[in-house]
C-alpha cells in the first residue's frame, strides 16, 4: 500500500523568503506525485504534478516541486512567499489498489503561515 | 469553467439518521471520488466510483455506501449516523486518465449530534 508522509504540521516563514513544504512517499512502480492547497472554506485545489520527465515541475501561483526518486520526496516551494499563499497544502501519490486501479493517498496536511 | 458541486456546505444530524451527501460534476468524468477529512488525517478515501452504477471501497468504507446512477451524480450515504462520522466530506472528479488531477468540490462539514 502507498503512503505519504508531511512531516511538519506548521510551517512558518516571513513574507519575501523563500519557502519549502516536505514531503515524503512510498509506493509501488512508478509514483504520480501531487500537490493540492486549501484555502479557508473552500475545497482542495490541484497546484502541480510529477508523472515523467523533467524532475523540476512547475505550477500555479509560482509554486515549484522537485521530485527526487532516490530520497523519494517531492517537496513544494516557491523563491519568494507572499502572505496570500498562507493556506493547508497536501502532497498525494496515486498508487494502485487492491483492485488494480489507482487512487490518490493524501499527506496529512502542512499549514503554511506567511508573515508579513 | 469546470465545477463540482455538493448539496450542502453544512448539515447537523442527530444519531441514528440516515443521511444523504450529494455531489455533481459539469464535467462528464468518468470517475467520482467521496473523502472525509479530519484534522492531522489529512483526506481519507471512503469510496470511488469509475462508472455508473460501479463503485469500489476504499480506505475507510465502514458506515458509508454510495449510489452513482447517473454519470453527473454521486451520493454519499449514512445508513444511521454515528458521532464519530462528525467530519468534512469532500467530493472529486476526475476524467478516465489517473494521471490526470482530480477536481474536489466546497465541501460538506457534517455535524452528527
Amino acid at each position: 500500500a502507498q503512503s505519504v508522509a508531511q512531516p511538519e504540521d506548521q510551517v512558518n516563514v516571513a513574507e519575501g523568503n523563500p519557502l519549502t513544504v516536505k514531503c515524503t512517499y512510498s509506493v509501488s512502480g512508478n509514483p504520480y506525485l501531487f500537490w493540492y492547497v486549501q484555502y479557508p472554506n473552500r475545497g482542495l485545489q490541484f497546484l502541480l504534478k510529477y508523472i515523467t520527465g523533467d524532475n523540476l515541475v512547475k505550477g500555479s501561483y509560482g509554486f515549484e516541486a522537485e521530485f527526487n526518486k532516490s530520497q523519494t520526496s517531492f517537496h513544494l516551494k516557491k523563491p519568494s512567499a507572499l502572505v496570500s499563499d498562507s493556506a493547508l497544502y497536501f502532497c498525494a501519490v496515486s498508487g494502485y489498489m487492491d483492485t488494480g486501479r489507482r487512487a490518490l493517498t493524501f499527506g496529512s496536511g502542512t499549514r503554511l503561515q506567511v508573515q508579513p | 469553467d469546470v465545477k463540482v458541486t455538493q448539496s450542502s456546505r453544512y448539515l447537523v444530524k442527530r444519531t441514528g439518521e440516515k443521511v444523504f451527501l450529494e455531489c455533481v460534476q459539469d464535467m462528464d468524468h468518468e470517475n467520482m471520488f467521496w473523502y472525509r477529512q479530519d484534522p492531522g488525517l489529512g483526506l481519507r478515501l471512503i469510496y470511488f466510483s469509475y462508472d455508473v452504477k460501479m463503485k469500489e471501497k476504499g480506505d475507510i468504507p465502514e458506515g458509508y455506501s454510495v449510489s452513482r446512477e447517473k454519470k453527473e451524480r454521486f451520493s454519499l450515504i449514512l445508513e444511521s449516523a454515528s458521532t464519530n462520522q462528525t467530519s468534512m466530506y469532500l467530493c472529486a472528479s476526475r476524467d478516465s486518465n489517473s494521471y490526470n488531477e482530480q477536481f474536489f468540490g466546497p465541501g460538506t462539514r457534517l455535524t452528527v449530534l
